[in-house]
């Protein structure tokens, strides 16, 4: 079957650093995204890991490691905007459709 | 900005009915998938289209249907609404199927009484 988790709600202070984890479990993997999505909004491309390891992207940083099916988001720097909802994807290709399979997505409240 | 619209923003229906929301896609681009989000829950896959055509349907039934166009507009069509339609849905757009990042629209808010 296809299982995402990821932590239902976070919180952290300004200027803190923050660590979102996800476990997957999905057939066909082909890459993980992490979005940003503000109450109402669309879901922003935050990045995108294929390869097991560390990529850094200013304050955002996030994680890789497809034997352990597992991957996480960081957040440094905290900012009262960063607060929002991490939803952690994975990119399944499987059965020739290119699709996202999205975890449940952590609330995370930034406090000042 | 990501370049990919939805029409209307918001809709209200009652159960019954059909609705059809709209998806323009960023130019160049040739997939389309759309995605249901119910509140407080994770975008969960429709179906997709590639150059006008089905490519994958996620867990919905037949009632959901879509159409993609030759200048990179889509439709989803919902017949029959139930309460449980009521959500968010959100288009995406991508190049060919396998490009790194899908774009998302601003999504409609479908309100089902």
């Amino acid at each position: 079957g296809q299982n995402i988790d990821q932590p239902t709600e976070m919180t952290a202070t300004e200027g803190a650093i923050v660590q979102i984890n996800c476990t997957y479990q999905t057939s066909g993997f082909n890459g993980l995204f992490w979005y940003q999505q503000h109450a109402g909004e669309a879901p922003t491309f935050l990045s995108y890991n294929v390869l097991d390891g560390l990529e850094e992207k200013g304050r955002f940083s996030s994680f890789l490691s497809r034997s352990k099916g597992y991957s996480y988001l960081l957040l440094k720097e905290l900012q009262m905007k960063d607060s929002a909802s991490y939803l952690c994807a994975v990119r399944d290709q499987s059965r020739s459709t290119d699709k996202l399979i999205f975890g449940t997505g952590t609330r995370l409240q930034v406090f000042p | 900005e990501t370049g990919v619209t939805q029409s209307p923003t918001h809709l209200i229906k009652t159960r019954g009915q059909q609705v059809t929301l709209r998806c323009s896609s960023q130019s160049g681009h040739n997939t389309v998938s759309w995605y249901q989000q119910a509140l407080g829950q994770g975008p969960q896959f429709i179906f997709q289209y590639y150059r006008e055509e089905e490519n994958g349907r996620g867990n919905f039934p037949p009632r959901f249907s879509g159409l993609q166009f030759p200048n990179y507009s889509s439709e989803l069509n919902v017949n029959a609404l139930e309460l449980d339609d009521s959500a968010l849905y959100l288009c995406a757009s991508s190049w060919d199927g396998g490009s790194n990042e899908q774009f998302f629209g601003p999504g409609t808010r479908l309100t089902v009484l």
